[in-house]
């Protein structure tokens, strides 16, 4: 069965460092999405992304998130100048279609800002 | 998006049904219904998806009413691998199918 793959699986920075995480959507997938979870707490959409283009995002998403899909597989989160409160699971997920309602999710990377 | 609760811990035993309840009193018209399985330090899974009545499959049946304000996700006797957070979420298919997330039900299956 495909699934979403991402790399790092724990990645460790120090605070004001930039890092990018990286995902593997399912291939023939449209929409794409990032989330975190912050230990113990909740899911939180991040932002979603179709055709080349952020679709929509949250008020986490500020100036020091971004996101690409530099080669037509990839799909990377970036966050510029990390903070300790960004220490979270970040989970990528893909959706074949707007039709669909299953999202496909990663195993997520651990993020550890010190 | 309509806001969703549900019980924030259950237990269980081995071989019994469980029945978790989420309700939903605002839900819209154009919402649907779907339920996430998420185990420790993973990815959630996909369980579940309706929109009214009855849903089954082989992983478990998800029971509608006809006014929608709640939905009941039955796991049929569950197994200790069963232990995970449950997601009860409400979605707008016209709304980039983005996910709002709650709490989580936080089942605890016993031997």
């Amino acid at each position: 069965e495909p699934e979403v793959t991402q790399t790092p699986s724990h990645q460790v920075t120090q605070m004001g460092q930039e890092v990018i995480l990286r995902c593997v959507p399912i291939s023939n997938h449209l929409y794409f999405y990032w989330y975190r979870q912050i230990l113990g707490q909740k899911v939180e959409f991040l932002v979603s992304f179709y055709n080349n283009e952020i679709s929509e995002k949250s008020e986490i998403f500020d100036d020091q998130f971004s996101v690409e899909r530099p080669d037509g597989s990839n799909f990377t989160l970036k966050i510029r100048s990390t903070k300790l409160e960004d220490s979270a699971m970040y989970f990528c997920a893909s959706l074949p279609r707007d039709t669909a309602y299953e999202q496909y999710f990663g195993p997520g990377t651990r993020l550890t800002v010190t | 998006l309509a806001k969703t609760t549900q019980p924030i811990s259950m237990d269980s035993y081995e071989g019994q049904e469980v029945n978790i309840t989420c309700s939903h009193n605002n839900i819209a018209t154009n919402d649907y219904i779907t339920w996430y399985q998420q185990f420790p330090s993973q990815g959630p899974r996909f369980i579940i998806q309706g929109y009214k009545t009855k849903v089954t499959n082989e992983v478990a049946s998800l029971f509608i009413p006809a006014d929608r304000k709640s939905s009941t996700l039955s796991l049929p006797r569950v197994s200790l691998s069963d232990t995970a957070v449950y997601y009860c979420l409400v979605g707008d298919a016209g709304n980039n199918r983005k996910l709002i997330w709650g709490l989580g039900t936080s089942l605890g299956v016993n031997p």
